[in-house]
């Protein structure tokens, strides 16, 4: 296991597009996290997995955001009708739980709404 | 409003020299600290922590300090080396917020000159 792993890394969409983004944690890691990073700022919590159950949604996650666990295991987040402000770098964690704090992130989903 | 501070936006620090970033925060419940670096294009890498219940923790070259008292952590890092250029975020989370969450700084930029 190599760490995390978001795919794609890249992604340019036209607006009012749907796209979705993948993200597998360390494989024994039952805690998974989503965060968005704009230029300039510290990564922005969205949402948290707790295996498959999500547990807690930002007040930045409109309702055109969707996150799915299904099983504990991977994760995706699908964003409707995109719009130019979705544009940021969307960054996926995980950590193994109460005995360790320490997240661990994967490379991020690039997205440019165009 | 940002829990988190990074009030420098930028540090340049000449090689073998300490660097020393700085990193505020406002809310009390904050318990754990830790400081991500993060090279372009990639995902923030896990450099060092701290619990609250700690003054100090050291880790090779990096220390972290934090004082409480003055909701104040800072980052050493001695001798600076040039693949030490790169963003830190300083990350804060609360183990009595349930998910851990991570809140973070908007980061400061640290070059260092060969």
């Amino acid at each position: 296991d190599t760490g995390v792993s978001q795919d794609p890394r890249h992604k340019i969409t036209k607006r009012g597009q749907n796209v979705t983004f993948r993200c597998d944690p360390i494989s024994e890691h039952n805690r998974l996290y989503w965060y968005r990073q704009t230029l300039g700022q510290g990564p922005e919590f969205l949402t948290y997995f707790q295996n498959e159950a999500q547990l807690e949604k930002s007040r930045l996650l409109s309702d055109r955001f969707s996150a799915e666990r299904p099983k504990g295991s991977f994760s995706t987040l699908e964003i409707q009708r995109t719009e130019q402000g979705d544009s940021a770098m969307y960054l996926c964690a995980s950590r193994q739980g109460a005995r360790s704090t320490e997240a661990f992130f994967g490379q991020g989903t690039r997205l440019t709404v165009v | 409003d940002q829990q988190v501070k990074q009030n420098s936006p930028s540090l340049s620090v000449q090689e073998g020299r300490i660097s020393i970033l700085n990193c505020d925060y406002t809310n009390s419940m904050f318990d754990y600290f830790l400081w991500y670096k993060k090279y372009p294009a990639e995902g923030p890498t896990f450099l060092i922590s701290i619990s609250s219940i700690k003054d100090k923790n050291e880790d090779g070259r990096f220390t972290v300090f934090l004082n409480k008292s003055a909701k104040h952590l800072s980052l050493h890092i001695v001798p600076s080396q040039p693949g030490d250029s790169a963003v830190y975020f300083c990350a804060a989370s609360g183990s009595n917020f349930g998910n851990e969450k991570l809140t973070f700084g908007t980061g400061t930029r640290l070059t260092i000159i060969p």
